[in-house]
């Protein structure tokens, strides 16, 4: 069935340092692919996302790039603070278009140390 | 996601008993869903709704009933509750063109 893998599931840096977080789908036809943010209790908040008729779309320290050959996206935050630190899901759309379902990937864990 | 609201916010109940679940929101929007979020799993959709009285399944829907009614409230209830079912609740709601918005979620704890 259709799937999202994403990497790696628990990421550290230092504060100021880049962070860079993978994903693979597999489902040829998906062509919208978010970002979402989870802090602690709380709901995932959309921070970014990209359509397939667009290879690369930045705002402020975050970017995300999209390689529809490979089937693979990234989100690249530079500058890392603290308050980064949060669990990051990345998504792809599934199935047909009219029904806005999305498909999630693990998550991946971010600390960013002071 | 002010405009999406979660009740109960927290919610503990013995196995085999009903429980609802409420999504309510005030953003107009046409289409709503619930997930569930587990440890190692992400987010996996249990049913979704593309509008007034038209609910489809999602990839875990067994054990699960979704109702809609009007356009700002979505129902997700537990027939018979186990404790496989213990995990954290979002409702999320979307325009066309597959952006979703979620709601703060529901710990529900099935003893």
């Amino acid at each position: 069935g259709e799937n999202v893998e994403q990497h790696p599931s628990t990421l550290s840096v230092q504060e100021g340092d880049s962070a860079v977080i993978k994903c693979t789908y597999s489902d040829s036809a998906s062509n919208y692919f978010p970002w979402y943010k989870q802090e602690l209790g709380k709901g995932p908040q959309l921070i970014i996302d990209i359509r397939s008729n667009v290879g690369e779309k930045k705002d402020q320290r975050i970017a995300v790039t999209l390689n529809k050959t490979a089937k693979h996206f990234s989100l690249h935050i530079t500058e890392t603070q603290p308050e980064d630190s949060a669990v990051y899901f990345c998504a792809a759309s599934s199935g047909a278009s009219n029904t806005g379902k999305l498909i999630f990937g693990q998550g991946t864990t971010l600390q960013v140390k002071p | 996601d002010a405009g999406i609201t979660q009740s109960p916010r927290h919610k503990v109940t013995e196995t085999g008993t009903p429980v609802t679940l409420r999504c309510h929101q005030t953003e107009n929007h046409r289409y709503m869903y619930w997930y569930r979020q587990d440890p190692g799993h992400g987010l996996r959709l249990i049913h979704y709704s593309y509008g007034v009285k038209d609910t489809d399944k999602g990839e875990v829907s067994d054990g699960y009933s979704v109702s809609r009614s009007k356009t700002e409230d979505f129902l997700l209830t537990l027939e018979s509750a186990t404790s496989s079912q213990t995990s954290v609740y979002f409702c999320a709601t979307g325009l066309a063109g597959n952006e979703q918005f979620f709601g703060p979620g529901t710990r529900l704890t099935v003893l």
